[in-house]
């Protein structure tokens, strides 16, 4: 199993600020995944990091939005750019586990406030 | 992609009785899995069932999918209270992507 975490747990942010969220794992992983949960919501995946390229985004997801970085194998930031109430969430990233049928594990969560 | 439905969207049960949540999907799939959110921390993953598979048990946990209805129940039998959280069907539907169903919250009374 892949034991993973995240920087910060929380944070309470002004609109218009920027914030970078780690998240840390413990093996070597091909694929790292970001989400986005809103209040009340189920998750939905913000982009697919691979090291050594550049992310994959989602559908409404925009690179200057959200970049994301994935400087080697067990690690992975990523960023929520120019800060709006609308983007108060929780941000979870998570591992494919073996590799093969995408069983995924996933780190705690960072609960982004903005005011 | 779309997600898929669960219902029901919350369910409150006593202490020792069965849950059972339901989930729909849209398009064809390689597996679907179950997860587990505690209080809006990270998603816990419970079990996997291939496509090829009708029903899978873990512990007290039993799983079905229907691929002719796209459709998937998860049964948890003789539930505790530690069993409160919401669950999330996610569907493996290719290009290593999970879709995630809109989650049941359970609520086990005491």
């Amino acid at each position: 199993s892949a034991v993973i975490s995240q920087k910060p747990s929380r944070d309470i942010c002004q609109r218009g600020t920027s914030l970078t969220i780690q998240c840390q794992v413990d093996s070597q992983v091909t694929m790292m995944f970001w989400y986005r949960q809103q209040p009340g919501q189920s998750l939905t995946l913000i982009a697919t990091a691979n090291q050594g390229s550049e992310a994959t985004y989602e559908s409404g997801f925009v690179i200057d939005k959200f970049p994301i970085s994935r400087p080697n194998l067990t690690f992975s930031t990523l960023t929520v750019s120019n800060m709006s109430p609308e983007d108060s969430s929780i941000y979870l990233c998570s591992v494919d586990r073996t590799g093969v049928e995408n069983e995924q594990f996933f780190g705690p969560g960072t609960r982004l406030t903005v005011l | 992609s779309q997600q898929g439905e669960e219902d029901p969207q919350a369910l409150s049960i006593q202490e020792g009785e069965n849950a059972t949540m339901n989930c729909s999907y849209k398009t064809s799939i390689n597996n679907l899995q179950w997860y587990r959110q505690n209080s809006g921390r990270g998603l816990v993953h419970l079990i996997l069932i291939r496509s090829n598979e009708r029903e899978k048990h873990s512990g007290r946990l039993r799983v079905t999918l229907d691929t002719s209805k796209k459709s998937s129940s998860l049964l948890i039998t003789a539930s505790r209270a530690a069993d409160t959280a919401s669950y999330f069907c996610a569907t493996d539907e290719g290009a290593q992507k999970l879709v995630f169903g809109q989650g049941t919250r359970l609520t086990i009374n005491p």
